[in-house]
């Protein structure tokens, strides 16, 4: 069965501090995805990164990085420099790869709060 | 324009009433699911449609029927509302690519209030 743990509830830092929301996942696919979404205040669900378990390359796009480690079953999210605007809670999913696009299995979410 | 739309934003009804939500993409993709945010914001997989044929019904109670008149839409209809019904309700879409699932795109959520 697949499952995602996201093990921190709520984080709270100041403003410019680096932070990092950890997942933890199970699945027995060896094919399968990870995710990352963001829902600020307002309430959507936002998109922010991809993984294939077939590529493990570490990502990084502006102050956002992610690292994929297959042998911790870990797709940990950091935050570099902060900002109000990332306050928001953010989801880990995993999708595993059978037959048709199978729906995301979300973890419980971490309450991110950045303090001015 | 918006990817994944769904209507209404807010619906408040009283218990045992019957309501539906709509939602609608126009990214082309062939999968359609609804998903439910209940009020600790866990977010729980209800159904998935591909090519408008039901493919997942995740233990659901039969008040909730969907129904997909063609692959761009995807409706939720709720018989008979209870106080535990509750919740935000998220439709999305999603495509496979090159036999690779992608990220799934998600419309602005329905919160529905039971009174």
């Amino acid at each position: 069965a697949q499952k995602v743990t996201q093990a921190q509830t709520e984080i709270s830092v100041v403003e410019k501090e680096d932070v990092t929301l950890d997942c933890v996942y199970e699945t027995r696919d060896t094919t399968y995805y990870l995710f990352w979404y963001k829902q600020p205040p307002s309430g959507e669900l936002v998109f922010l990164i991809r993984r294939n378990s077939f590529d493990e390359q570490n990502e990084i796009s502006g102050r956002y990085s992610w690292n994929f480690q297959k042998s911790t079953s870990s797709f940990n999210f950091t935050i570099t420099a902060s900002q109000v605007v990332d306050s928001a809670v953010y989801f880990c999913a995993l999708s595993e790869a059978v037959s048709g696009n199978t729906p995301l299995v979300f973890g419980k979410g971490t309450r991110l709060s950045v303090i001015a | 324009d918006t990817a994944v739309s769904q209507t209404p934003k807010y619906l408040v009804t009283q218990m045992g009433n019957d309501k539906s939500i709509k939602c609608e993409q126009n990214l082309g993709h062939d999968t359609m699911y609804w998903y439910k945010q209940d009020s600790k914001k866990f977010l729980k997989i209800m159904f998935s449609y591909n090519n408008k044929e039901l493919i997942i019904n995740e233990t659901v109670p039969n008040r909730f029927s969907p129904k997909s008149p063609d692959k761009a839409h995807l409706n939720l209809h709720i018989n008979s509302l209870e106080l535990g019904d509750s919740a935000v309700y998220f439709c999305a879409s999603s495509q496979v690519i090159g036999g690779r699932n992608t990220e799934a795109f998600f419309g602005q959520g329905t919160r529905l209030t039971v009174v």
